[in-house]
């Protein structure tokens, strides 16, 4: 079966760092990803990562640890357009298993 | 910018009634996938479909459900006898064959009275 966990909500401030954490255990792995929804949107890819380090991309990075089934979103230099929520999502047996998703508000 | 297409934005029906909702992916891509949303919950897998054959369902995935692609381009999800529980947002979602990046549809609003 599939299990991943990430907190529900997290608040920060405008140009403040937010970090996501996610865990997950699943019967396969070809990767980990994290999307940004919006309210009634679909959601948008933001970051993949398949192998063990860190990724950047712009003020978002991703981080992601095989061995210890863990991952993580950093958001830099916060905007109020970023008040969504963020889904991590892992790769395996053919689909893409996601976890509940945190809402992070922004605050100005 | 290429994107994936959904039709209709919104559906409404009665309980029982069948409906049929349609993908067109981007041209070059090669597995589709349906997933459904009810409102407050997670994204929950539906079906992954390549070479027209279906890869992967889910439990959701029963009787009820089936997809095809029956003119090369558009890509149907169709509830047979749809339920008050299958009221959620469906997104269809395609990707290159060899690419690990999934591009979703903007997604079709099913509400069942």
């Amino acid at each position: 079966g599939q299990n991943i966990d990430q907190p529900t909500e997290m608040t920060a401030t405008e140009g403040a760092i937010v970090q996501i954490n996610c865990t997950y255990q699943t019967s396969g792995f070809n990767g980990l990803f994290w999307y940004q929804q919006h309210a009634g949107e679909a959601p948008t890819f933001l970051s993949y990562n398949v192998l063990d380090g860190l990724e950047e991309k712009g003020r978002f990075s991703s981080f992601l640890s095989r061995s210890k089934g863990y991952s993580y979103l950093l958001l830099k230099e916060l905007q109020m357009k970023d008040s969504a929520s963020y889904l991590c999502a892992v790769f395996g047996d053919y689909k893409l298993s996601f976890g509940a998703g945190t809402t992070v508000t922004v605050r100005a | 910018e290429p994107e994936v297409t959904q039709t209709p934005s919104h559906q409404v029906t009665q309980m029982g009634q069948e409906v049929i909702l349609r993908c067109v992916p981007i041209s070059n891509h090669l597995y589709f996938y349906w997933y459904r949303q009810i409102l407050g919950q997670k994204v929950e897998f539906l079906v992954s479909f390549y070479n027209n054959e279906i890869s992967e369902k889910s439990e959701i995935f029963d009787d009820q459900f089936s997809v095809e692609r029956p003119d090369g381009s558009n890509f149907t999800l169709k509830i047979r006898s749809t339920k008050l529980e299958d009221s959620a947002m469906y997104f269809c979602a395609t990707r290159l064959a060899g690419a690990n990046e999934q591009f979703f549809g903007p997604g079709t609003r099913l509400t069942v009275l």
